[in-house]
């Protein structure tokens, strides 16, 4: 089926370190796979933090990037420097799928320490 | 920006009693969903809406029903909650090539 699977959490980092969150996916029943990082900040709903819908391409956004490998299957976060405000649970999503579903990973909790 | 607008924010439920959970757009958008987060489960999904009146079930929509009343209205019915629902309720809305937007979520806890 289509799924997703997401480094597990939480993960903490100190202020200033590199971040990466692993994201793989499967996506048997959609042609052409776009691939998602959201995040949600404390208090709020999720929000879209980059997209990419071409393998090969890569997704930039506040710092983060993530490259679409489709050989791999993979989706990885990435930022060379953290700060506090970076603190969130973020979520990696596959799709779209009939009537436009994604489908999301479990959640990667991040506390950025200062 | 999508407003999406759901009620109640949060809400404490009897194991047994009926549960509505309410989601407003402002965007026209078509399309309007109805996920669930559990730690550990990320989001999986309910039930979804692609047309006014009408209303698809999900990944997960055993216990649980959907209204879609209007374009602007979806809403989430716990007709028996069960201890097993208390979990965190996120609606979104999207339209065609647009992205997904999000509801801040409802925390329900069934006690």
């Amino acid at each position: 089926g289509d799924s997703v699977t997401q480094t597990e959490g939480p993960v903490t980092v100190s202020e200033s370190e590199s971040l990466i969150i692993n994201c793989t996916y499967s996506a048997t029943s959609i042609a052409y796979p776009n691939l998602f990082w959201y995040v949600r900040y404390p208090g709020e709903g999720l929000q879209l933090l980059l997209k990419v819908i071409t393998a090969g391409q890569k997704g930039s956004s506040r710092g983060f990037e993530a490259t679409y490998n489709k050989e791999t299957t993979s989706f990885h976060l990435q930022k060379a420097s953290v700060q506090e405000s970076d603190s969130a649970v973020y979520y990696c999503a596959l799709g779209p799928s009939n009537y436009n579903v994604l489908y999301f990973g479990s959640g990667t909790k991040l506390t950025v320490e200062p | 920006e999508a407003a999406v607008t759901q009620s109640p924010r949060s809400k404490v439920a009897v194991t047994g009693g009926k549960v509505t959970l309410s989601c407003h757009q402002t965007n026209n958008h078509d399309y309007m969903y109805w996920y669930r987060q559990d730690t550990g489960h990320g989001l999986r999904l309910i039930h979804y809406s692609y047309v006014a009146d009408s209303t698809e079930k999900g990944d997960i929509p055993d216990g649980y029903k959907a209204s879609r009343p209007s374009q602007e209205n979806f809403s989430l019915i716990l007709e028996l909650a069960s201890l097993s629902q208390t979990a965190v309720y996120f609606c979104a809305i999207r339209d065609r090539d647009t992205e997904v937007f999000f509801g801040k979520g409802t925390r329900l806890t069934v006690v």
